[in-house]
């Protein structure tokens, strides 16, 4: 399943397939991205990030892409469990070089038993 | 290991009344920010502190104040409350010049 943040605040899954979660960016010259995921009730975790002078960044069962030509970044899930039901979030510097940072509308996941 | 501490986790005061939020960073981390999450919406940057001095502002609103402490730890202080503050309140911590912030589970404060 795939889910455009602003667009489809809610994206469902069955267990086991891939998730793609997308966000798109404001400021080009942000040089840093993470994605966060946030449980009911629960502060935001962190997931993954990536400099924007990659392209592409993998962790366990997540891979960030990012398109720095059309601002855009996506989270993928690789084979999604029970336990990656959440809120996700993309978030940027404010401006490059500081350590605030703005959060993207998150996108809920939900995955179907 | 052990994480960013928050309290009280939750919190109910009435308008106008003042509310004190607090905020243990993770031990050697010298950073930290405030953010407010309102149902259903993103984290907003409210402010940010490092080595005890304001490292960043955002949408913090007049009524509130914020500083860190000595041993890091930090207090986020709410004067007049309004209904509209009512929301999931929440502190990170990080290292001086990592991106990287780790959040706390968030003090739910609830004005009636």
């Amino acid at each position: 399943g795939e889910s455009v943040g602003l667009h489809l605040p809610t994206l469902s899954v069955q267990e086991g397939d891939n998730s793609i979660i997308n966000c798109a960016y404001s400021n080009s010259a942000s040089d840093y991205f993470i994605w966060y995921k946030q449980e009911s009730g629960k502060g935001p975790q962190f997931i993954i990030d990536i400099r924007s002078n990659m392209d592409k960044r993998q962790g366990q069962r997540v891979t960030v892409l990012l398109n720095k030509t059309v601002k855009h970044l996506s989270l993928q899930i690789a084979a999604t469990q029970p336990g990656d039901s959440a809120v996700y979030f993309c978030a940027e510097p404010y401006t490059s070089g500081t350590y605030k940072y703005i959060f993207g509308t998150g996108t809920r996941l939900k995955v179907l038993a | 290991a052990a994480g960013v501490i928050q309290s009280p986790r939750h919190l109910i005061k009435e308008k106008r009344e003042t509310a004190t939020l607090k905020c243990y960073p993770i031990p050697r981390h010298d950073t930290v920010y405030w953010y407010q999450q309102g149902p259903g919406q993103d984290p907003q940057f409210l402010i940010s502190f490092y080595e005890k001095m304001q490292s960043d502002k955002g949408s913090i609103p007049d009524r509130f104040s914020a500083q860190q402490f000595s041993d890091y730890h930090s207090e986020l202080n709410m004067s007049s409350l309004e209904l509209g503050d009512s929301a999931l309140y929440f502190c990170a911590s990080s290292s001086n010049g990592v991106y990287e912030q780790y959040f706390g589970p968030g003090t739910r404060l609830t004005v009636t």
